[in-house]
């Protein structure tokens, strides 16, 4: 089972400022990264799919770049509705399993 | 526009049952593979299992294979998750999402509902 692992666990920031946000799989998923943001009591939304392409309707200041083995989540100026946790997640060729998440990074306000 | 309902969540007991339903809309739900994911509370995202477009092709995570069954019924435009033999470790909210067309991504995701195993 591949294994994602995201850092750091939480980020304080202000809005304004820009959001590096890291994940990294224990082998490699090619392309195949996505990464959801989900703010308290919602559902997740996807953001980027791919690892760089955007979901439909996703403001440009998200981009995703990275390939095989790390990842990242780049957020270029924090609006204040960007204050959320973001999941990182792959599709593996199965079995085990097809797919699996990163435990998270919370972006919250400093 | 895509929308996803999911509903039958609620307080079980420990090794009791429990069938949650997902309504369809906004698309052509027989063309679409469909899947469970759940996330306990305060916790992240898990993945739980997935239906292929027909049906002919189910996939279930290791946590819940041999307790859980999912189903559709694509004239119904519905989604189905039997839950059998609970656990205190089954509560979660319960997402029924769509993958993409290339099968590797969620991009749209219901509202949840939540399923609490206790005594």
């Amino acid at each position: 089972e591949i294994v994602l692992t995201q850092s750091p666990a939480t980020l304080s920031l202000s809005p304004g400022e820009r959001a590096t946000l890291s994940c990294r799989a224990s082998q490699s998923v090619s392309s195949y990264l996505a990464w959801y943001q989900q703010k308290p009591g919602q559902a997740p939304r996807l953001l980027i799919y791919d690892a760089s392409n955007r979901a439909t309707g996703i403001p440009a200041r998200f981009s995703g770049s990275g390939s095989g083995t790390d990842f990242t989540l780049t957020i270029s100026s924090l609006e204040p509705e960007d204050f959320a946790v973001y999941y990182c997640q792959q599709r593996s060729n199965w079995p085990p399993v097809p797919f699996t998440f990163g435990p998270g990074t919370k972006v919250d306000i400093k | 526009q895509v929308q996803l309902v999911e509903s039958g969540g609620g307080l079980v007991k420990p090794g009791g049952s429990l069938r949650l339903s997902c309504a369809a809309s906004g698309f052509t739900f027989s063309d679409y593979y469909m899947s469970w994911i759940r996330q306990a509370p305060g916790k992240g995202l898990e993945w739980v299992s997935y239906i292929s477009s027909s049906g002919s092709t189910i996939y279930y995570a290791d946590s819940v294979k041999g307790r859980f069954t999912i189903s559709r019924d694509n004239a119904k435009n519905s989604l189905y998750l039997q839950m059998n033999s609970l656990r205190a470790e089954d509560t979660a909210v319960y997402y029924c999402a769509r993958l993409t067309t290339h099968r590797s991504n969620f991009d749209y995701w219901g509202q949840g509902t939540l399923v609490t195993v206790s005594s």
